[in-house]
C-alpha cells in the first residue's frame, strides 16, 4: 500500500535538475508532496488531484499520471535550500483521509 | 496564526511505563493525523481523525497504542507499557477537511514529540 519513491537518494550541484518519482500499486486519487529538512517538521509543497494536472511552486513542479498511477516531482536549477528529504503521500481511496507516505528521497545539493 | 502544537517536545520514559502525547491542531482544522518517524526513516501512518471520529485505526502498531480526540480539537496519543521499539518522533498534523474525492487540503505538521524509552 505504501507508494514507492525513486531514487532513494540523489546528490546534485547547484543549478542542476532532478526528478523524483512516486509510484503506487493502487489507483491514486490525489498525491501530496512534502519536504523535510533535518531535525524539522515536513513542510507542504503541493497537492495534485485526479486529472493529470501539473502544478508549480517556485522552480519545483509536479505531474500526476493517473493511468500509470505515478507522480513525478521536478526540481529545476536546484538551490542549496532544496536539500532535504522529499516525501510523496497518496490516498488509498476516494472517501478516505488515510494519507500514506513513501519512504522518502534524500536530496543533497552541493555548491 | 499559531501552528500545530505538540507537547511535550521530548519525553524520556522507562520501559513498561505509560506515556501520553498531546496535539493541539490549528483552529478550524477538522482533520487530524498521527505519524511515527523512527530515526532516519519515513513517515509511518498511525491514525487519523475526521472531527472526533477515527475512521481508520489500522495503522496503530499494537493494542498498546490508542488515540482520542475531544471537542474536535485536542488529540492525545497514549502508549501503554512502553517498549524500546516505541522510541521515535511522533508527529501530529492537521488539515482543513477530508473531502469526497480526496484530501485536497495540505497537512500542517507540528514539530513532534521525541520519545525515548530506556
Amino acid at each position: 500500500q505504501q507508494p514507492v519513491q525513486s531514487p532513494q537518494a540523489v546528490i546534485l550541484r547547484e543549478g542542476e535538475d532532478a526528478v523524483i518519482n512516486c509510484s503506487s500499486s493502487k489507483a491514486l486519487y490525489s498525491v501530496h508532496w512534502y519536504r523535510q529538512k533535518h531535525g524539522e517538521a515536513p513542510v507542504f509543497l503541493m497537492i495534485l488531484l485526479k486529472g493529470g494536472e501539473q502544478k508549480g511552486h517556485e522552480k519545483i513542479s509536479a505531474s500526476f499520471n493517473e493511468k500509470k498511477q505515478q507522480s513525478s516531482l521536478y526540481l529545476t536549477a536546484s538551490q542549496l535550500s532544496y536539500s532535504g528529504t522529499y516525501f510523496c503521500g497518496t490516498l488509498l481511496g476516494s472517501n478516505t483521509g488515510k494519507l500514506i507516505f513513501g519512504q522518502g528521497t534524500t536530496l543533497q545539493v552541493k555548491p | 496564526g499559531a501552528g500545530v502544537s505538540q507537547s511535550p517536545s521530548n519525553k524520556v520514559t522507562e520501559k513498561g511505563k505509560d506515556v501520553e502525547l498531546r496535539c493541539d491542531p490549528i483552529s478550524g482544522h477538522t482533520a487530524l493525523y498521527w505519524y511515527r518517524q523512527s530515526l532516519g526513516q519515513g513517515l509511518e501512518f498511525l491514525i487519523y481523525f475526521q472531527g472526533n471520529s477515527a475512521p481508520d485505526k489500522s495503522g496503530l502498531p499494537s493494542d498498546r497504542f490508542s488515540a482520542e480526540r475531544t471537542g474536535g480539537s485536542v488529540s492525545t496519543l497514549t502508549i501503554q507499557r512502553t517498549q524500546q521499539e516505541d522510541s521515535a518522533v511522533y508527529l501530529c498534523a492537521s488539515s482543513l477537511a477530508i473531502r469526497r474525492g480526496g484530501t485536497n487540503s495540505p497537512l500542517h505538521f507540528g514539530n513532534g514529540t521525541r520519545l525515548t524509552v530506556t
